[in-house]
């Protein structure tokens, strides 16, 4: 019964790999997050999609693509995976508008 | 551009004592304010939301307050225990970007 899950939880991978980390969420919400946390511990947001469709991108490199096949799953890609992508990835969930936003475990890529 | 700041950064008291989390935000035009718990190594838990036409949220011993017009939010907990020992971010959502601006946290050691 777990709300926001992310697979992998861990990853590590070396430089110039493509690697994707999945997120779904069994709470009915229309909106999906992904965010990366480095680390120093600040959290920030990268990307948005509400209903399937690209709502916020947070100037992240083009080389980081989401990609949601539905309302209940959105997945992260990325490209030419480089020494300063290391970090905690979160992805969330809420319903449309601010509502309160719900977390996944995290996925912790390190890249070598 | 939102910026919210979170002052100090580590706080440790002994158990029992009631303490204080302040989280300070720059542009008072937010649609609410989250506090989110995090534990070492794990994702985020959603604490309280307190929309913008509120001024307090109540969850057992946990209390947040929200200040627009000046900018600040407290977080209140009672009587502290250890297991309340963790991260405290704070999360101000802005309509204008649709988008939740985080603070970087202040980690609570609670001693026994």
């Amino acid at each position: 019964d777990t709300a926001v899950s992310q697979t992998p939880k861990y990853l590590v991978t070396q430089m110039g790999n493509d690697k994707s980390i999945k997120c779904e969420q069994n709470l009915g919400h229309d909106t999906m997050y992904w965010y990366k946390q480095d680390s120093k511990k600040f959290l920030k947001i990268m990307f948005s999609y509400n209903n399937k469709e690209l709502i916020i991108n947070e100037t992240v490199p083009n080389r980081f693509s989401p990609k949601s096949p539905d309302k209940a799953h959105l997945n992260l890609h990325i490209n030419s995976l480089e020494l300063g992508d290391s970090a905690v990835y979160f992805c969330a969930s809420s319903q449309a508008g601010p509502g309160a936003q719900y977390f996944g475990p995290g996925t912790r890529l390190l890249v070598l | 551009k939102q910026e919210v700041t979170q002052i100090p950064a580590a706080l440790s008291v002994p158990e029992g004592e009631n303490l204080v989390l302040n989280c300070s935000f720059t542009d008072s035009a937010i649609y609410n304010l989250q506090w989110f718990r995090q534990d070492p190594g794990k994702g985020l838990t959603s604490l309280l939301l307190i929309q913008s036409s509120q001024r307090e949220q109540t969850s057992g011993r946990l209390n947040a307050s929200l200040d627009k017009s000046s900018g600040r939010s407290t977080l209140y907990i009672a009587a502290s225990q250890p297991g309340d020992s963790a991260t405290y971010l704070c999360a101000a959502y802005t309509g204008a970007n649709s988008k939740l601006t985080f603070g970087k946290g202040i980690t609570l050691s609670v001693r026994p």
